[in-house]
């Protein structure tokens, strides 16, 4: 099983449309949950951190926690081609403390 | 302004051969740490280092160097030990270990 995982996608939405981007981790008391953004050919840029269950609201950005179910997940509402990018999930505090990345998703927003 | 910047941002590697790769910050950051990312996969772990003068091994470090002489800096070596450098390096920097990490541009190394 992998540390973190999330669907490779790609996940294609309509533009205007909510894009939900999940992402599970597996050891139960990892402590921090990130988002990064990664244009094509570019670094990963931070969009989101979250640390305690709930919901974390930054514009049009919502970063959803569930520590129980080991879940965690990204909204993008009233997508934009510009979001068009792939997303990462990123997990640190578990056992080995080490900050881990998933796959990531590839997100196409239609125009 | 604030940030990390990593050069070259295109390097060829010949065979055999060692190459540097520079990575410095000015974010005050007390943690450093290089990533590799290929094709298709995630961001998988070189080196990190917690504090100036201190540096550990990732996941992946065979074929790899670093040091820590500065805390701006945090340079990595991919040596001819490395059979399989081609790939996208990233190094990023976090204002206390394994927090929110901040990423350069990256440096694209490809073997010819």
């Amino acid at each position: 099983q992998k540390e973190v995982e999330q669907n490779s996608g790609p996940l294609s939405v309509p533009e205007g449309a909510i894009a939900s981007l999940n992402c599970t981790y597996s050891d139960r008391v990892s402590q921090s949950f990130f988002w990064y953004r990664q244009y094509s050919g570019k670094s990963p840029e931070l969009i989101m951190s979250i640390y305690s269950n709930g919901d974390k609201e930054d514009g049009r950005f919502t970063a959803q926690l569930n520590k129980a179910s080991q879940y965690v997940s990204l909204l993008i509402r009233d997508s934009q081609p510009s979001d068009s990018a792939t997303y990462l999930c990123a997990v640190t505090g578990g056992a080995t403390n080490k900050l881990i990345f998933g796959t990531g998703t590839l997100l196409a927003v239609q125009p | 302004d604030g940030g990390i910047t990593q050069s070259p941002k295109y390097l060829f590697r010949k065979e055999g051969q060692n190459v540097t790769l520079s990575c410095e910050q000015n974010l005050n950051h007390d943690a450093m740490y290089w990533y590799r990312q290929d094709p298709g996969q995630g961001l998988r772990l070189i080196y990190y280092s917690q504090i100036v003068n201190d540096f550990q091994k990732g996941d992946i470090a065979e074929g790899y160097s670093v040091s820590r002489e500065k805390k701006e800096s945090f340079p990595l070596t991919v040596t001819s030990a490395q059979k399989n450098p081609t790939a996208f390096y990233l190094c990023a920097s976090s204002p206390y270990p394994w927090t929110e990490a901040f990423f350069g541009q990256g440096t694209r190394l490809t073997v010819v």
